[in-house]
C-alpha cells in the first residue's frame, strides 16, 4: 500500500536556525496538509496546500512558516527562524482526488534548543 | 465552528474486556467524515477506523466498531477483546470533505494484562 514518508524522523536544532522539513507524498495525490502537535497536546492544522498554492492557513501558520512543492514530488515546510515553542512533532498528510481520507506521514520530531 | 470534543483523557479496560471510547463534535456541514486514529508512544497516526456521514450504518473493522449518531453529533469508539498491544492514544477527528481534520484531544488507553 502507497505510503506518506517524511524525512528527518529527527531534527535537533538551535533556536534562531532555519529548518526544512520534507515530505514525500503519495502518487497522484493532490491535496498536500501540514500539522503540529506539541508534545501532550492534540494535533492542530497548520497549512493545506493545492495546485501550487496554499489554499488554507491557521494562525499558527505565521511568516516564519512556508511550504512549497520545489520539485514536483517533494513537499516541505519551512521554519525560518526556530523558537523553542517550535519544539513538537510536525505530520505530513495528503490526500487523493477521493477526498474522504487524509494519509498522514510517521512525522518528524523537532526539537530547539 | 468545528469543534470536536473527547470528554475521557483517560481510560483503562482489562484484557479481552471491551471498552468504548466517546467523541462528541459540532457542525453544521452535512457531509462530512469521521475518523479514530490511534497513536501509540512512537508517535506516528494510524487509521482505525472511518465513518462517512451519509451512511446510516455504523462502521466496524475487525474488533473495532463505531456507534455513529448523526442527529446527536456523537461518533463512538467500541474495542472488543482489548489486547495489550490497543494501549494507546486514541485521536476522533472530524473531517468536512475537502477541508482540514479537526481533532480531539484525544484518551489515552491502558490496557490492564
Amino acid at each position: 500500500e502507497p505510503e506518506v514518508t517524511q524525512t528527518p524522523s529527527h531534527q535537533v536544532t538551535q533556536m534562531g536556525q532555519e529548518v526544512i522539513l520534507r515530505c514525500v507524498p503519495i502518487s497522484n495525490h493532490l491535496y498536500f496538509y501540514w500539522y503540529r502537535q506539541i508534545l501532550g497536546q492534540k494535533v492542530e492544522f497548520l497549512v493545506s496546500f493545492y495546485n501550487n498554492e496554499i489554499s488554507e492557513k491557521s494562525e499558527i501558520f505565521d511568516d516564519q512558516f512556508s511550504v512549497e512543492r520545489p520539485d514536483g514530488s517533494n513537499f516541505t515546510l519551512k521554519i525560518r527562524s526556530t523558537k523553542l515553542e517550535d519544539s513538537a512533532m510536525y505530520f505530513c498528510a495528503t490526500l487523493g482526488a477521493r477526498t474522504d481520507t487524509q494519509y498522514f506521514g510517521p512525522g518528524t520530531r523537532l526539537t530547539v534548543l | 465552528a468545528q469543534t470536536v470534543t473527547q470528554s475521557q483523557p483517560e481510560m483503562s479496560v482489562q484484557e479481552a474486556e471491551t471498552v468504548t471510547l466517546s467523541c462528541t463534535y459540532d457542525t453544521s456541514e452535512s457531509d462530512y467524515y469521521l475518523f479514530w486514529y490511534k497513536q501509540p508512544p512512537s508517535r506516528q497516526m494510524i487509521l482505525v477506523i472511518r465513518q462517512e456521514a451519509y451512511k446510516q450504518q455504523n462502521a466496524t473493522e475487525n474488533r473495532f466498531s463505531v456507534n455513529f449518531q448523526k442527529a446527536a453529533k456523537s461518533f463512538s469508539l467500541k474495542i472488543s477483546d482489548s489486547q495489550l498491544g490497543d494501549a494507546a492514544m486514541y485521536f476522533c477527528a472530524y473531517f468536512p470533505r475537502g477541508n482540514q481534520f479537526y481533532f480531539g484531544t484525544g484518551t489515552s488507553l491502558t490496557v490492564i494484562p
